[in-house]
């Protein structure tokens, strides 16, 4: 089981919103100023990073993406969804409690 | 450019010990805050962070994994060496390494490689 959870799946139709949430705890993601970061997994390839320090976009990726932390969640929006899109999502952060980096179980979308 | 590599073998017997290579280019493992660590998936599952060396030759590892694995450096060569021992099966997966450099995230990604664990 992973110590930040994810749900396993979400779809939308193209042009659709989506969310993906990413639930952790007070030793992660809600400890102050720990960051959480997001990846996009394209089928066969590794992670790239699409969101980091809860909000940031790299250079490069669309602001369809978005990124947002509240509490002990983070939340990741995907507004105007296309075909391209479709991937394994997985969200990152810092556990103080196991003393290591966390991932998410990931979140695959397809796109309809 | 930034490019990290993962070299070793394909495929360990149960019980062998299975050694990586991450051979990396455009940055140096001497700057300050840099990090380069690794992260392994098993085939259809999710991502599992390893171990962690800074360019302080400080070493973080797994809580589950920590007795099994030992990371070090050969900044000369931009080289970072990931051992695990006493392989099994379910060790099974595609082996990434990444660098850190900031706010714990894992910037840039090697390819990853495949190691099977079968006899």
């Amino acid at each position: 089981q992973s110590v930040l959870t994810q749900p396993p799946s979400v779809s939308g139709a193209p042009g659709q919103r989506v969310i993906i949430s990413c639930t952790g705890s007070s030793s992660n993601i809600g400890v102050p100023g720990y960051d959480v970061h997001w990846y996009q997994q394209l089928p066969g390839t590794a992670p790239k990073v699409l969101i980091y320090g809860n909000t940031n976009r790299p250079s490069g990726v669309p602001d369809r993406f978005s990124g947002s932390k509240s509490g002990t969640s983070a939340s990741l929006a995907i507004t105007g969804l296309q075909a391209e899109d479709e991937a394994d999502y997985y969200c990152q952060s810092y556990d103080s409690s196991l003393s290591c980096w966390v991932f998410g179980g990931g979140t695959k979308l397809t796109v309809l | 450019q930034i490019t990290l590599k993962e070299s070793g073998p394909t495929l360990v017997k149960p019980t062998q010990t299975l050694t990586l290579t991450c051979t990396f280019s455009g940055f140096s493992l001497s700057t300050g805050g840099v990090g380069v660590g690794w992260i392994r998936q098993p085939p259809g599952k999710a991502l599992e962070w390893l171990a962690l060396i800074y360019w302080d030759d400080d070493k973080r590892y797994s809580p589950s994994l920590k007795s099994r694995l030992t990371i070090t450096k050969d900044t000369s060569k931009n080289q970072v060496v990931l051992t695990m021992t006493n392989m099994d099966p379910v060790d099974t997966a595609t082996y990434y390494c990444a660098r850190q450099q900031q706010l714990s995230l894992f910037d840039y990604w090697g390819q990853g490689t495949l190691v099977t664990v079968s006899s």
